[in-house]
């Protein structure tokens, strides 16, 4: 059965100090791990999606990076508005199979 | 916006009631997933249509049931209706890589 696990389930920050959340995953094909941001109340916003161990992707001042088991997403220098639940999930080989998620990491960043 | 549309934003329900949640996907995505995400779970996959068709199933409950009219968009219809099914019901549409969701229906039992 694929497994999604994040770690921290939540994490304080001061504006400026970086840190890393963690996504452990099992499955049985990796077709793709995706990382979204989601505020409250609202829907999942896309941010990246990895394919191969050794792939990295950067948007402002995230990075995700992938391995053959885990996942990290790097928050550099987070600002205040960086403050969101981030989610990892995971699509295995087989067709038609659905994003499999996390249960997310709380992320807030104090000015 | 997302392209994803879906209605109504919240809805309240007594127990007991079915209630009828709609999704518009993005032009061109033929896929449609339904999630459920409440407090305790996070994000639960319910079930997958393409083009009409179902092709997965997930944590859906046999008191839900949904479909994907021909214009592709899809209904997600919860019956018998119980305290515990109040959450958040997401629908996501997708192309090859890409999966976009919409803003979700917030559902209140009472």
């Amino acid at each position: 059965e694929d497994q999604v696990t994040q770690s921290p389930e939540a994490l304080r920050l001061q504006e400026g100090e970086s840190s890393s959340l963690n996504c452990s995953y099992t499955v049985s094909g990796l077709r793709g791990l995706f990382w979204y941001r989601q505020d409250p109340g609202k829907g999942p916003e896309f941010l990246f999606t990895l394919y191969s161990a050794g792939e990295e992707k950067e948007k402002e001042r995230l990075k995700a990076t992938l391995t053959k088991k885990e996942s990290f997403l790097h928050i550099t220098a987070p600002k205040p508005e960086d403050s969101a639940t981030y989610l990892c999930a995971v699509q295995g080989n087989q067709a038609g199979t659905a994003l499999i998620f996390g249960k997310g990491t709380t992320l807030s960043v104090s000015s | 916006d997302s392209g994803v549309t879906q209605t109504p934003k919240h809805l309240i329900t007594a127990t007991g009631q079915r209630v009828t949640l709609r999704c518009s996907p993005r032009s061109g995505d033929l896929s449609v997933y339904w999630y459920q995400q409440s407090l305790d779970q996070g994000l639960q996959f319910l079930i997958q249509y393409y083009n009409g068709e179902e092709r997965a199933k997930g944590n859906i409950l046999e008191r839900f049931s949904a479909q994907q009219f021909p214009d592709l968009h899809s209904e997600l219809n919860l019956s018998s209706l119980e305290l515990g099914d109040s959450a958040l019901y997401f629908c996501a549409s997708s192309a090859p890589g890409s999966y976009t969701f919409g803003s979700g229906t917030r559902l209140t039992v009472v």
